[in-house]
């Protein structure tokens, strides 16, 4: 079983939409958690942390359920520059993440 | 502004030839990171060293090694490149700590291709 795992999509969503989705874990024990953004033919880019009691960061709302081992991002007001793949990133233990193989993201006009 | 330059954006190899990909970053960071990522398996870890001569196996060490001389520079090896070894190779480096002290941030990556 992998440790992390998404949908990998795409989701297509027009401007001005919300799209959400899900990642979820394996390793109960795991300590930190993350999204980054993967533009095409990109480096991965850290997007956000992502906290126990949730957080916010823009139109940005990152989510994490210990008790289901799952993680969720939700994007607002989508914009065409939010197109991109997002990965999941789970800290299993000291410096090792481990990702997931990524969600893509189509906003279109 | 954080900076970690990979040497080859592009590399055409043939079987059986040793490669290395070198990666440096200027941000005096502890960690640095090698991984290799294919379609529908994300990113894996290959090695990864937090100081300077250390390293550590990651998930798929077979067939690579690495070198980490200088605080700022990681290289990797392929000793006999095979076609299974065709992908995107990333380099990272982050900080100790943790949340966002922990960020890894990465080299623009090799597109290696073995024939």
């Amino acid at each position: 079983r992998k440790e992390v795992e998404q949908d990998p999509g795409p989701f297509n969503v027009p401007e001005g939409a919300t799209v959400a989705f899900n990642c979820t874990y394996s390793n109960s024990a795991s300590q930190s958690f993350f999204w980054y953004r993967q533009d095409c033919r990109k480096e991965p880019k850290l997007l956000m942390s992502v906290y126990s009691s949730g957080n916010e960061d823009g139109r940005f709302t990152a989510q994490l359920n210990r008790a289901s081992q799952y993680i969720s991002l939700l994007i607002r007001d989508s914009k065409l520059s939010d197109s991109a793949t997002y990965l999941c990133v789970v800290k299993v233990h000291d410096y090792k993440l481990s990702f997931g193989a990524g969600t893509t993201v189509t906003v279109r006009a | 502004d954080v900076k970690v330059t990979q040497s080859s954006r592009y590399l055409v190899k043939r079987t059986g030839e040793k490669v290395f990909l070198e990666c440096v970053q200027d941000m005096d960071h502890e960690n640095m990171f090698w991984y290799r990522q294919d379609p529908g398996l994300g990113l894996r870890l290959i090695y990864f060293s937090y100081d300077v001569k250390m390293k550590e196996k990651g998930d798929i060490p077979e067939g690579y090694s690495v070198s980490r001389e200088k605080k700022e520079r990681f290289s990797l090896i392929l000793e006999s490149a095979s076609t299974n070894q065709t992908s995107m190779y990333l380099c990272a480096s982050s900080k100790p700590g943790t949340g966002q002290q922990e960020t890894q941030y990465f080299g623009p990556g090799t597109r290696l291709l073995v024939l």
